[in-house]
């Protein structure tokens, strides 16, 4: 049980095109979802917390123009690099938590390269 | 600032010793905690959760947690080289907006050798 899938698993893109990462949540309804961050040889830094029908919390000094996020449902949050440039290569990682305050099941990542 | 804080290492073991992961937190009012594994180039696996002061087992592995210290810790017994892997403390942030919101520490590698 508790399994979180994303995808896609890696993206190359060019400068400027918009990248879509979706996570899902397959056999539980997922009350939040969390969006990461990391950088080589760095812990996950949260980027914004998700929750369904509702805007997302993001963390000081995420852009939220930038990182646009959707939860539409309670299986699945999107998160939109827009216009990406190359320092926003890095490892993407969701997690979710069916129980607010219970643990968080983190999907297998999306690495994400922009040249 | 809510802080969590480890010692990055490495920690380096050999093979069928214990290997003892330690970790700080700043936040008193931390309500859980966690140990996730991280493999090179993987995402986080979920190791330990403890709730409680004392000790929680599970087969090799034994987190504890002490409140009063605002300290908790990860023994993995019988280390194996498939051991080897950065391992993330986490903390639970309790009250208003930052319930369920976790903070990382900055994960102790551990390596262990044949």
């Amino acid at each position: 049980g508790a399994v979180v899938s994303q995808h896609p698993s890696r993206v190359i893109c060019k400068s400027g095109t918009s990248v879509k990462i979706e996570c899902r949540s397959l056999d539980f309804q997922a009350t939040t979802m969390f969006w990461y961050r990391q950088f080589p040889k760095k812990s996950l830094m949260l980027m914004a917390t998700s929750n369904e029908g509702s805007k997302a919390t993001y963390e000081q000094g995420v852009e939220k123009d930038k990182f646009l996020i959707n939860h539409a449902s309670l299986t699945l949050s999107t998160l939109t690099v827009t216009s990406a440039h190359p320092e926003d290569s890095s490892f993407y990682i969701c997690s979710a938590d069916g129980q607010v305050g219970v643990t968080q099941y983190f999907g297998p990542g999306t690495r994400l390269t922009v040249l | 600032q809510k802080e969590v804080e480890q010692n990055s290492g490495p920690l380096s073991v050999p093979e069928g010793a214990i290997a003892s992961l330690n970790c700080t937190y700043s936040d008193r009012v931390s309500q859980s905690f966690f140990w996730y594994r991280q493999y090179s180039g993987k995402s986080p696996e979920l190791i330990m959760s403890i709730y409680s002061n004392g000790d929680k087992e599970d087969g090799r592995f034994t987190a504890q947690l002490n409140k009063a210290s605002q300290y908790v810790s990860l023994l993995i017994r019988d280390s194996q080289p498939s051991d080897s892997a950065t391992y993330l403390c986490a903390v639970n942030q309790a009250g208003g907006t930052s319930y369920g919101k976790l903070t990382f520490g900055q994960g102790t590698i551990l390596t262990v050798h044949p």
